[in-house]
């Protein structure tokens, strides 16, 4: 399996402002995923990143909120941008490997927006 | 479109009594079906999948689970509950045949596990 991290591990942010999630991998994977966890909530998929293109996006979910990065294949950002305070969540990152079935999430990051 | 369907938002065991969290599903093709675990400020840890094969799959910690495809369900048990297993349980679906598709989870289930 994989080792994912991601920084910061939990963040306070003022309303309005911007905040990078990194997520780094041990391994080269191919395609990265980035979640959304609203308090209480499931899992719902923001994006698909795959290195060397653009980013695919979830309905309901648009680059201008969400810009995600993925300049190689051990490593993706996601901003979450103007952040208000619904956008209080769990950002987990996910990798998964081309001819595994399986695939594996990061700690993630808490947010907390005032 | 794929979906999971997790009926119980919470379980409720007496430790070293048996549990079984509840899950179905639906794919157009055939599934690919997944159980997760989420500790209190961790990430989703993987716990075991059904790809093929034997119906009853074993994972980590102890965990089985068992596919019924006339019964659309990939139910989590576990012979002997411990508190520790008190945790919020995901199960998840891939259709194989429909390509690549990405993970669908159900809404979770919460255990928990009594002394």
């Amino acid at each position: 399996s994989a080792v994912i991290s991601q920084k910061p591990s939990r963040d306070i942010c003022q309303r309005g402002t911007s905040l990078t999630i990194q997520c780094q991998v041990d391994s080269q994977v191919t395609m990265m995923f980035w979640y959304r966890q609203q308090p209480g909530q499931s899992l719902t998929l923001i994006a698909t990143a795959n290195q060397g293109s653009e980013a695919t996006y979830e309905s309901g979910f648009v680059i201008d909120k969400f810009p995600i990065s993925r300049p190689n294949l051990t490593f993706s950002t996601l901003t979450v941008s103007n952040m208000s305070p619904e956008d209080s969540s769990i950002y987990l990152c996910s990798v998964d490997y081309v001819g595994k079935e399986t695939q594996y999430f990061g700690p993630g990051t808490r947010l907390l927006v005032l | 479109a794929q979906s999971v369907a997790q009926p119980e938002d919470q379980v409720n065991v007496a430790e070293g009594n048996p549990l079984t969290v509840k899950c179905t599903y639906s794919v157009s093709g055939n599934p690919y079906l997944f159980w997760y675990v989420q500790y209190p400020n961790r990430g989703l840890q993987f716990l075991l999948k059904y790809i093929t094969g034997d119906n009853l799959v074993k994972g980590s910690y102890g965990f089985e689970a068992e596919f019924n495809k006339s019964q659309t369900s990939f139910h989590l048990k576990k012979p002997s509950a411990l508190v520790s297993d008190s945790a919020l349980y995901f199960c998840a679906v891939r259709d194989i045949n429909s390509g690549y598709s990405t993970l669908t989870f159900g809404k979770g289930t919460m255990l928990l596990v009594s002394p």
